[in-house]
């Protein structure tokens, strides 16, 4: 069965100290992945997505990602966390085969500390 | 990109009135819409598809009769939850696919519900 995984719930980091999200998902083709942020009270923005090509993947907001196929992770990155950069977000995979539907993780909640 | 619209953004009801959430896809059309719901610190749940001109297809364990949900055009889907109950509170996301082998789902801002 597909599934997302984000095995951590909350994560608390320095602004300016580099940030990991780590995202592992179950799928049986290649994926396509995405990254969404969502800050409180509002509804989800696109930070990046993985189709196919490069594995290293650039996003808005100087967020980047990998993904790596033996590993079944795409993970997200960001090299300097900015305190704005506190949210809440969620790696998805699909759409599922035949349909438009998504899976998506349980979500990271991110806290920058100043 | 897309812009999906999601109104209201809050709302308030008495517990056994019903709401209607519009989720309108302004720049493309969506034969097929879905609709979200968030509990408190946990995911997006899928609660079900909205096809546009025929009957929408709901996941297992959400009530039909409760999420009403209306597909009428090609750019509005409306889910009513009726007679709602506190339990019913929470945040509701709706997402529509331009199609066309776009696979990215664009998301409303979604609506806060409160029921009191």
């Amino acid at each position: 069965a597909q599934s997302v995984t984000q095995p951590d719930i909350h994560i608390t980091v320095s602004e300016g100290a580099s940030l990991e999200l780590r995202c592992n998902y179950s799928y049986g083709a290649t994926p396509y992945l995405f990254w969404y942020v969502q800050s409180p009270g509002q509804g989800l923005q696109l930070l990046l997505k993985y189709f196919s090509g490069d594995t290293l993947v650039q996003g808005i907001k100087g967020f980047e990602a990998e993904f790596k196929r033996s590993q079944s992770s795409f993970n997200l990155r960001k090299p300097s966390v900015h305190w704005s950069d506190a949210a809440e977000y969620f790696c998805a995979v699909g759409p599922l085969s035949g349909t438009y539907k998504y899976i998506f993780g349980t979500g990271t909640r991110l806290k920058v500390l100043a | 990109g897309a812009v999906v619209s999601q109104h209201p953004s809050r709302v308030i009801c008495k517990s056994g009135t019903s709401v209607k959430i519009e989720c309108r896809s302004l720049d493309f059309q969506a034969t097929t819409m879905f609709w979200y719901r968030q509990f408190p610190k946990k995911s997006l749940m899928l609660m079900a598809t909205s096809n546009e001109g025929s009957k929408a297809t709901y996941e297992q364990g959400v009530e039909k009769d409760k999420f009403l949900i209306n597909h009428a055009s090609l750019t509005l889907s409306t889910l009513t939850v009726t007679s709602a109950h506190p339990e019913d509170s929470s945040f509701y996301i709706c997402s529509a696919n331009p199609g066309q082998g776009n696979t990215e789902a664009f998301f409303g801002q979604g609506t806060r519900l409160t029921v009191v």
